[in-house]
This record gives structure tokens, sequence and C-alpha cells, in this order.
């Protein structure tokens, strides 16, 4: 049984590029979290996704975007990309119930040069 | 004020020590309660559940006070395999959905 999996594990890019993550949630879990991690911080909330649909934001700016596909997968875009977006994005997914632990992925670790 | 804080460490004890971790919460509203740990550059794995009750998991005991806001991790017996980041969690309810709260990690350092 997979757990979370996410790709690519690391990414290179430029200011003002755009990027794609992706993931794919849990078998059984229907949604999915990303958070964003910089060095030295604890884990910081992007956005979820359930039933194709962002349900819940946290505080990032209208750069940050995502997607969740019929079969619970889904991709954080991020445009304009600035040196400060350089971190690990991590992929949690979950039954949605706030009792129950959310799973992490291995992330994703973007460097802005 | 961060919504969970927790103190920074590090933590350095050497094997077989005992080692209390805490963490406070700002939200009395938070649901649910867990220790992640992280190891480096690596992502955060649950650790265990946290109850108003208590709860043992092997080596490792979590506590919750509801009232003062406050999460403990008690580490009995300390094996090198312990050095990680620990992080506290709490689960906010939002309008729609929940998210996790983490705080910013105690990082532990066993030593032979």
């Amino acid at each position: 049984d997979a757990g979370v999996t996410q790709s690519p594990t690391h990414l290179i890019k430029t200011r003002g590029q755009q990027v794609t993550l992706r993931c794919s949630p849990k078998s059984g879990h229907d949604t999915v979290s990303w958070y964003q991690q910089a060095l030295g911080q604890g884990p910081q909330f992007i956005f979820q996704y359930y039933e194709e649909e962002e349900r819940q934001r946290g505080n990032f700016p209208d750069r940050f975007s995502g997607h969740q596909y019929p079969n619970y997968s889904s991709e954080l875009n991020v445009n304009a990309l600035l040196l400060g977006d350089s971190a690990l994005y991590l992929c949690a997914s979950s039954t949605g119930q706030p009792n129950q632990p959310q799973h992490f992925g291995d992330g994703t670790r973007l460097s802005i040069l | 004020r961060k919504e969970v804080e927790q103190d920074p460490g590090p933590f350095n004890v050497p094997e077989g020590a005992t080692v209390a971790f805490n963490c406070t919460y700002s939200n009395s509203a938070s649901q649910s309660f867990f220790w992640y740990r992280q190891d480096c550059r690596k992502e955060p794995k649950l650790l265990m559940s946290v109850y108003s009750s208590g709860n043992e998991d092997g080596r490792f005991t979590a506590q919750l006070n509801r009232a003062s806001q406050y999460i403990s991790l008690l580490i009995r017996d300390s094996k090198l395999s312990d050095s990680a980041t620990y992080l506290c969690v709490v689960t906010d309810i939002m309008e729609y959905g929940n998210k996790l709260v983490f705080g910013a990690g105690t990082i532990l350092r066993v030593k032979s």
C-alpha cells in the first residue's frame, strides 16, 4: 500500500519562473493539504483540497494555486517565483476528519536562484 | 505570538537519559493534538496522538492539559536513533476543513 508520493524530489528554478509540484495521496484518503517548510521552521499551511475544490487557504498570496483531480491527486502551482519561495514543499493526505492525523510525502525541495 | 510554541533546544542528552519536551498553544478551539518526528531533510512522521487522559507508546509518553493549553512529550531510555526534531502539532478547525498548525520544533541530540 503506497503512502503519499510527491514529485519531483528536487527542483531548481530562477526568479520569475513558474513551477508545478505533484502529489498522490495515500490509498483511502480523499483530502490533500499542502505545506511550505522554510529552513529551521515548522511547516506552514498553504491550502487544502477536497472533492476537487480548495476548501481552505492559509496566509499565502495568489501566486500559489492548486488543483485536485477526480482520483484525489493534487498539484501545487507557484507563479512568479521569488527567492523566498525556496523551501521544502510537503503534501499531506488524510480522510479529512480533524481527529485523524495527516500523513506526509517525502516533499519537494525547491531552490530558487 | 506564535500559535504553537516550543523550546527550540537543542537538547543534548546521553544515551539512556529521560528527556521531556513542552509545548503551548494559543487557540483554545484547537481540537486534535499530535507529536511528529522529523529527521534532517526528511518529511514529518507521526510519532503519536495526544489525549487528555495521557497516552504511552513504549518509551514515549504524551500528555495534554486543555485548561493550560499545554502539551508534553516524555522520552525514556533515550536511544541514538531518537535524535531528530520533534514537532508539536495542533489541528485547527476552519470554516471548511481543518489544518495542522506546527511549532518550530525541538531538536534532540542523543550522544553515546
